[in-house]
């Protein structure tokens, strides 16, 4: 079935450094990819997406790269802050069908950042 | 602050009883999607609903039901609760039937005793 998974849990940088956090998929059919942040007690908060048809987007201090040939998503965080600590997920969704009406989630990288 | 909101905060409910869960979307979306989030589970859909009807199904139990009333506002019956329906459940809402952006509210937490 589907699944969308990320290679490290945790991820601890120092302020400033760039941070870079992974997500591998399985379903090469999916056509829509959308990373999240989630603080504490908060609600995941949306911060950049990307369409199959594209490889690379950005955003403010923040670039998401998708390679369909490795089925691999990655989200880059540039000159990363305290305020960027956080749960961090990767979620696709299908491209046809049923699974075009659902995303499905990865189970998360947290970030640390050191000052 | 993503627009879309939720209550209760939180619910303290003992094994066996029924509980709601209520979810207004931004202004303007017509589709509800509700997740629930537990800590070795990650984040898991339950269910959506587009402008009043239920569009896809997840990985939601029969003690589990919702709906998406006129006015766009959604609500997540709980029923027979378990222990283990304890749990952060979030809804997001979206413009358009497909699972695009999805913009999430602070989450209700549910602890079943």
């Amino acid at each position: 079935g589907e699944s969308v998974g990320l290679h490290l849990p945790t991820l601890s940088v120092q302020e400033g450094d760039n941070s870079i956090i992974n997500c591998a998929y399985s379903n090469s059919a999916s056509d829509y990819f959308i990373w999240y942040k989630q603080e504490s007690g908060k609600g995941p908060q949306f911060i950049i997406d990307i369409r199959s048809n594209m490889d690379k987007r950005q955003g403010q201090r923040v670039t998401v790269l998708l390679n369909k040939t490795v089925k691999h998503l990655s989200l880059q965080i540039a000159a990363t802050q305290p305020g960027d600590s956080a749960v961090y997920f990767c979620a696709e969704k299908g491209g046809s069908g049923g699974s075009n009406y659902k995303l499905t989630f990865g189970k998360g990288t947290l970030l640390t950042v050191n000052p | 602050d993503s627009g879309v909101t939720q209550t209760p905060k939180h619910l303290i409910t003992a094994t066996g009883q029924r509980v709601t869960l209520r979810c207004s979307p931004r202004s303007g979306d017509l589709s509800v999607y509700w997740y629930q989030q537990s800590l070795d589970q990650g984040l898991q859909f339950l269910i959506q609903y587009y402008n009043g009807e239920e569009r896809a199904k997840g990985n939601i139990l029969e003690r589990f039901s919702a709906q998406q009333f006129p006015d766009l506002h959604s609500e997540l019956n709980l029923s027979s609760l378990e222990l283990g329906d304890s749990a952060l459940y979030f809804c997001a809402s979206t413009s358009g039937s497909r699972a695009d952006t999805q913009y999430f509210g602070p989450g209700t937490r549910l602890t079943v005793l």
